[in-house]
């Protein structure tokens, strides 16, 4: 019963260094996201996608790549890290990618990613 | 435009009832759902509402919406000290997005 698993748990980098940020789901889901979270500020949607091979762009996406090669991994890079992104990290997954279907909103979350970029 | 407005804290003594509050904007949300992170992990669902319902209960949880007035919220009865929590609402948009509100902070003090 993994669910959804993000590595590493806790990162430093320095301004302008880049790293990914891994999270796999063994749940066979086609949604998968990545938020970040920072206080006062909630949970803003990065990027999402629907299947294998489709990403989009959700609030935030300045700064960050994905891609979903398989069903279960969706990566996300940090091109050339900023103080800016500091923050917590969340990757999720739900069965769904319709939108008015209830299953949709039901988001398996991980445990999260800290980043302090210095 | 897509905004979930929430007030970041409320504070309540251990065995009072919890009332949590949440805004929304997008009419069309087909269902609005509520999580709650503990400290250092991940959200976990709670609770969800379709949006033709007035009300859901699932033990010490009631959730409450207002379509009308586009308000919704998160009754704990007899909250514990293990309620204490972040609680966050959400909404799905047509755009195939979930968004969700700030967060509230509940304080439980014994």
């Amino acid at each position: 019963n993994a669910g959804v698993t993000q590595t590493p748990k806790f990162q430093v980098l320095k301004t302008g260094q880049s790293m990914t940020l891994q999270c796999a789901q063994d749940m066979n889901h086609e949604y998968m996201s990545w938020y970040r979270q920072d206080p006062g500020m909630g949970l803003r949607l990065i990027h999402y996608s629907v299947g294998a091979g489709i990403t989009d762009q959700g609030e935030v996406p300045n700064g960050y790549n994905v891609s979903r090669s398989t069903t279960e991994d969706f990566p996300l890079r940090l091109l050339s890290a900023a103080p800016s992104q500091t923050s917590v990290y969340f990757c999720a997954s739900s069965y769904s990618t319709i939108s008015g279907a209830r299953s949709f909103g039901k988001l398996f979350f991980g445990s999260g990613t800290q980043l302090s970029v210095l | 435009g897509e905004d979930v407005e929430q007030s970041l804290f409320l504070s309540v003594r251990e065995g009072d009832s919890s009332v949590i509050n949440c805004t929304y904007t997008d009419s069309s949300s087909t269902y609005l759902y509520w999580y709650k992170q503990e400290p250092g992990a991940g959200l976990q669902l709670l609770t969800y509402i379709f949006s033709n319902m007035d009300m859901k209960q699932d033990q010490r949880l009631t959730v409450l919406l207002n379509k009308k007035d586009k308000h919704l919220s998160l009754r704990i009865a007899d909250t514990q000290t293990g309620d204490s929590a972040i609680y966050f609402c959400a909404e799905t948009l047509n755009t195939g997005k979930l968004i969700f509100g700030q967060g509230t902070t509940l304080q439980v003090k014994p």
